[in-house]
């Protein structure tokens, strides 16, 4: 099976502290992304990577960069934390032909929480 | 643009009652379609999908069947059980440069 793995379940940060939020997946996947998730505003993607060190910016990119130095990993950096970043973020990975009936694979997500 | 749409708010129901989640999806071409679970504190999982017109998609008792003279791929399970409790995601491909297009979400609730 697929396995996408962030490093961390829950984060604490304080406000002005640059964070990252990595993420790493086993199958070869060709595309990898960046979402966060708050109630009643569902899943809004931020940053998404179709190669290694290609990025493109997904719906709500300010106040966030990614990296990808590497085919399986795709970093989320927070350059300056901020208590509107407080919430939980999810990376997912899928192959090139995602449509194909492949689809993503998520991670378990990060609780993030900036004070 | 292509879209996805769900049905507004949480649904609340009793143990081996029936669940229906609404979905309907907007787009130009002939779109897969997605559902996908996240239990309470996990990330989502793929729990069906459909890639043409009058495909049905089925996993753990759920299925859904793409309609496209409606365009809806609507949730169903006959009987369902606390452990449904969860949020419940339809998606669209492609949206964009291949990319998935993710609904609100519907929190099911299953009381015993």
């Amino acid at each position: 099976d697929v396995k996408v793995t962030q490093s961390s379940r829950y984060l604490v940060k304080r406000t002005g502290e640059k964070v990252f939020l990595e993420c790493v997946q086993d199958m070869d996947h060709e595309n990898m992304f960046w979402y966060r998730q708050d109630p009643g505003l569902g899943l809004r993607l931020i940053y998404f990577s179709y190669d290694v060190k290609m990025k493109e910016k997904g719906d709500i990119p300010e106040g966030y960069s990614v990296s990808r130095e590497k085919k399986e990993r795709f970093s989320l950096i927070l350059e300056s934390a901020s208590t509107n970043q407080t919430s939980m973020y999810l990376c997912a990975s899928s192959p090139k032909l995602t449509g194909l009936g492949y689809g993503y694979t998520f991670g378990s997500g990060t609780r993030l929480t900036v004070v | 643009g292509d879209s996805v749409t769900q049905m507004e708010g949480p649904v609340t129901l009793s143990e081996e009652a029936f669940l229906t989640i609404n979905c309907t999806y907007t787009a130009t071409g002939y779109p897969s379609l997605f559902w996908y679970v996240q239990y309470p504190g996990e990330g989502l999982q793929l729990l069906l999908k459909a890639t043409k017109a009058d495909d049905k998609g089925s996993n753990k008792g759920f299925e859904a069947t793409y309609r496209k003279e409606t365009t809806s791929f609507h949730l169903e399970k006959g009987s369902v059980q606390v452990s449904d409790s969860a949020v419940y995601f339809c998606a669209l491909y492609p949206y964009g440069n291949n990319r998935l297009a993710f609904g609100k979400g519907n929190q099911v609730v299953v009381i015993p």
